[in-house]
């Protein structure tokens, strides 16, 4: 089965909100994480990473949030644009495996 | 440019007729995978490689076949093509998967290709 799922299959946000998307995982020995966007017609692309001895890392208008305890990584976008419309993946490198994917829609 | 080359973008076909999806990766990587793309199911990895020569299955091998013979391709292989297996398919590559040296992290992140849309009719 899968290791890492992401909560809700699709988030709808308001342009200029902020936007939360969930990702469980069940391996404790996960050490790493990957936060991948998928453009429409593109492949997915890395945004950022995680270590397991961090608890947050910052990119330019995204955050990862990594929960050890209860095994949950978020990934927090500033000011949703209209660019950040995609699906987004976590996945855990232990395995390559990667969850269903969130699809975030931006409105003008 | 660093990337991951795929070819075809898109075919059709019909049924048993054998195909080739062709990927190469310029940035001497070591790992490559490939992986479908079906609605409601996220990727789902196919097969990959860790080395030449080396290749092991996926989630979802049946019906495919791989070869990993040099370092830069690797080939999927449909030999006998159904209609089940119209999808999306992404090949990937990544330095070293799995490596906990110095600056392992970096060593695990996947460089997709733009994916190749397969219909088998």
């Amino acid at each position: 089965g899968e290791s890492v799922g992401l909560h809700l299959p699709t988030l709808s946000v308001q342009e200029g909100d902020n936007s939360i998307i969930n990702c469980a995982y069940s391996n404790s020995a996960s050490d790493y994480f990957i936060w991948y966007k998928q453009e429409s017609g593109k492949g997915p692309q890395f945004i950022i990473d995680i270590r397991s001895n961090m608890d947050k890392r910052q990119g330019q208008r995204v955050t990862v949030l990594l929960n050890k305890t209860v095994k949950h990584l978020s990934l927090q976008i500033a000011a949703t644009q209209p660019g950040d419309s995609a699906v987004y993946f976590c996945a855990a490198p232990n395995d390559m495996r990667f969850g269903a994917g969130t699809r975030l829609t931006v409105k003008p | 440019e660093a990337q991951v080359t795929q070819n075809p973008r898109y075919l059709i076909t019909v049924t048993g007729k054998k195909l080739t999806v062709t990927c190469s990766q310029n940035m001497n990587h070591e790992y490559m995978s490939w992986y479908r793309q079906d609605p409601g199911l996220g990727l789902r990895q196919i097969y990959y490689s860790m080395n030449v020569e080396v290749t092991d299955k996926g989630d979802v091998p049946e019906g495919y076949k791989v070869s990993r013979k040099e370092k830069r391709n690797f080939p999927l292989i449909l030999e006998s093509p159904s209609p089940n297996q119209t999808s999306l398919y992404f090949c990937a590559s990544s330095l070293r998967p799995g490596d906990r040296g110095r600056g392992w992290a970096g060593a695990n992140v996947l460089t997709f290709g733009a994916g190749s849309r397969l219909t088998v009719l």
